[in-house]
């Protein structure tokens, strides 16, 4: 069963303190994708990655940076949490950037206090 | 000309009536249109998929209708169960271009 594995599922940090949100696929796409959900506003991109060391920034890209050393794995950095940021991150994958569907992880709800 | 506005934003439908979802768009080189359902702590999952060429398609009780010259697609879902309830996400793509998302319905199934 392809999967895409979300590091938490749910994470508590303070306001300033740098966090790192952790993604793997097992499914050799080339595509990953970091979106936030809130009520409301839907799926919205951070950042995506075509490619090892690869990225493009989405359309919320302030506050964050990603890292995407390795194809199965794209990390989420929040450089200094802040309480807006307050959220649920899922992580995606695809074969095609657009004709084919994205594979989501379950979320990671964090909470910046 | 990216967008894709979805509605409702939410929806209350009876056992074994018909949900139906809308969604449209405006730039016409999209050519992808996908439904993904998202059940509460779980993430998306792409439930039914079309292409342009097609006005219609239908698995099991899901159904995709597809108007190309009013730039609409919408899902229809026969027979709704409670287990249908969760939120439903439409979206569009074109190429090489990634997926454009709407903004979600949510849809309850009373008993």
């Amino acid at each position: 069963d392809v999967k895409v594995t979300q590091s938490s599922r749910y994470l508590v940090k303070r306001t300033g303190e740098k966090v790192f949100l952790e993604c793997v696929q097992d499914m050799d796409h080339e595509n990953m994708f970091w979106y936030r959900q809130d009520p409301g506003l839907g799926l919205r991109l951070i950042y995506f990655s075509y490619d090892v060391k690869m990225k493009e920034k989405g359309d919320i890209p302030e506050g964050y940076s990603v890292s995407r050393e390795k194809k199965e794995r794209f990390s989420l950095i929040l450089e200094s949490a802040s309480t807006n940021q307050t959220s649920m991150y899922l992580c995606a994958s695809s074969v095609h950037l657009g004709q084919s569907g994205y594979t989501f992880g379950s979320g990671t709800r964090l909470t910046v206090v | 000309q990216q967008q894709v506005k979805q509605s409702p934003q939410s929806l209350i439908v009876q056992k074994g009536g018909i949900s139906i979802i809308n969604c449209a768009y405006e730039n016409t080189a999209f050519d992808y249109f996908p439904w993904y359902q998202q059940f509460p702590g779980k993430g998306p999952a792409l439930l039914i998929a079309i292409r342009p060429d097609v006005s219609e398609k239908k698995e099991g009780r899901f159904t995709i209708s597809f108007n190309k010259s009013a730039k609409q697609f919408s899902l229809h879902i026969m027979d709704s169960q409670p287990g249908d309830s969760a939120t439903y996400f439409c979206a569009a793509s074109t190429g090489f271009q990634k997926l454009v998302f709407g903004t979600g319905t949510r849809l309850l199934v009373s008993p």
